[in-house]
């Protein structure tokens, strides 16, 4: 079967260090995706993934180990517009490279 | 303006009726992607489409149907809306090349 899980929720204080993980089992992979949603809108892409070690974009990073069928992603300096639901999404593999989502991870960032 | 719309953004309907979410792009992708989102189940995938002549069903595509009528639009229906029906749905889109897909804003639909 495919599965991805991921903490229900967290909570972090401003200015801190949060990690998220994400862990997966699918039928191949072509890639794993990071998306920040803020409650009620659209998801919005921040990372992805293909190759094992650590991208890094501004305060966001994520790593990946395929081997272990894991990611996490690290948000440094919270700010309290980093509250929101932090989704990880895997690309399976085959000829239609769908995108299977984990049910999100609710970061709340507390003053 | 936004590169990915989604019309009506809410949208309430009785059980039985039909309904069309339609989706538009600018982005110049020929990938475009329909789910719905129910809250602690994430988004689940209803169709996709990766050009005009080719469409394929997701993981819960009963009581859905699409259209590609461009490269740039691609409709969802529902042909009778049924309570269960009730969700947020979202259009995305992507590259061949790159594949991080986009999403447009969302309609908000409840079926009475």
């Amino acid at each position: 079967g495919q599965n991805i899980d991921q903490p229900t929720e967290m909570t972090a204080t401003e200015g801190a260090i949060v990690q998220i993980n994400c862990t997966y089992q699918t039928s191949g992979f072509n890639g794993l995706f990071w998306y920040q949603q803020h409650a009620g809108e659209a998801p919005t892409f921040l990372s992805y993934n293909v190759l094992d070690g650590l991208e890094e974009k501004g305060r966001f990073s994520s790593f990946l180990s395929r081997s272990k069928g894991y990611s996490y992603l690290l948000l440094k300096e919270l700010q309290m517009k980093d509250s929101a639901s932090y989704l990880c999404a895997v690309r399976g593999g085959g000829a239609t490279n769908k995108l299977i989502f984990g049910t999100g991870t609710l970061l709340a960032v507390q003053p | 303006d936004a590169d990915v719309t989604q019309t009506p953004r809410n949208r309430i309907t009785k059980t039985g009726k039909r309904i069309m979410l339609e989706c538009s792009q600018t982005k110049g992708h020929d990938r475009m992607y329909w789910y719905r989102q129910d809250p602690g189940l994430g988004l689940q995938l209803i169709y996709y489409s990766f050009d005009v002549k080719d469409i394929n069903k997701g993981e819960i595509s009963d009581g859905y149907s699409v259209s590609r009528q461009a490269q740039a639009k691609f409709s969802l229906s529902l042909e009778s809306a049924i309570p269960n029906q009730t969700a947020l749905y979202f259009c995305a889109t992507s590259d061949r090349a790159v594949e991080t897909q986009y999403f447009g804003p969302g309609t908000r639909l409840l079926v009475l």
